[in-house]
């Protein structure tokens, strides 16, 4: 089974801190993704990296920057975290672009 | 610009009944469509994909339909259970304008309760 897995289940930071999200995969998936979920806004995507060291801006990349040093990494940081930021953070990776994608556990970040 | 919506928002159901739920998208240039459930603070778990050439597809329970033309998808479950109950997403996969790559466009989802 693909395992997706997400540094923390809930994270609590301060405005203007330096946020730095880890996702891991196991299953050698080229792509992987970064989305956020908001209530009344569903799903969006900020990220994502089709392999190592590349990555594409999603449709809201403002205020985040991501990094992909190894193949099962992605990284999602925000720079200077803002109180707009409090949301649910989603990773997700898969195989090709028109494959599934799986998802994991997400983090929920809240920005004080 | 494409748009899915997932019609209704919400849904309630006893136990045993089957459960129908609707995805509809604007745009039928769509190369697959995924779908999605999602329990209360967690991730999505992937429970199906259908290729854009394919009209269904099963797992166990679960049966999703594709119509391109009209720009439909349903997901229907079997012989509902209270395990059941979660939020059901759909999301269509479509290239992006500005370049080759693609992404997923989610609906807003639908809120099953299944009730023992």
């Amino acid at each position: 089974d693909v395992k997706v897995t997400q540094s923390s289940r809930y994270l609590v930071k301060r405005t203007g801190e330096k946020v730095f999200l880890e996702c891991v995969q196991d299953m050698d998936h080229e792509n992987m993704f970064w989305y956020r979920q908001d209530p009344g806004l569903g799903l969006r995507l900020i990220y994502f990296s089709y392999d190592v060291k590349m990555k594409e801006k999603g449709d809201i990349p403002e205020g985040y920057s991501v990094s992909r040093e190894k193949k099962e990494r992605f990284s999602l940081i925000l720079e200077s975290a803002s109180t707009n930021q409090t949301s649910m953070y989603l990773c997700a990776s898969s195989y090709g672009q028109l494959h599934e994608q799986y998802f994991g556990p997400g983090t929920r970040l809240t920005v004080t | 610009k494409q748009e899915v919506t997932q019609i209704p928002a919400a849904l309630s159901v006893p136990e045993g009944e089957n459960l129908v739920l609707n995805c509809s998208f604007t745009d039928s240039a769509i190369y697959n469509l995924q779908w999605f459930r999602q329990d209360p603070g967690k991730g999505l778990t992937s429970l199906l994909l259908i290729q854009s050439s394919q009209r269904e597809q099963t797992s166990g329970r679960l049966n999703a339909s594709l119509d391109k033309s009209s720009g439909r998808s349903t997901l229907y479950i079997a012989a509902s259970q209270p395990g059941d109950s979660a939020t059901y997403l759909c999301a269509v996969f479509l290239l992006m304008t500005t370049d080759s790559w693609g992404k997923l466009q989610f609906g807003a989802g639908t809120q099953v309760v299944v009730t023992p």
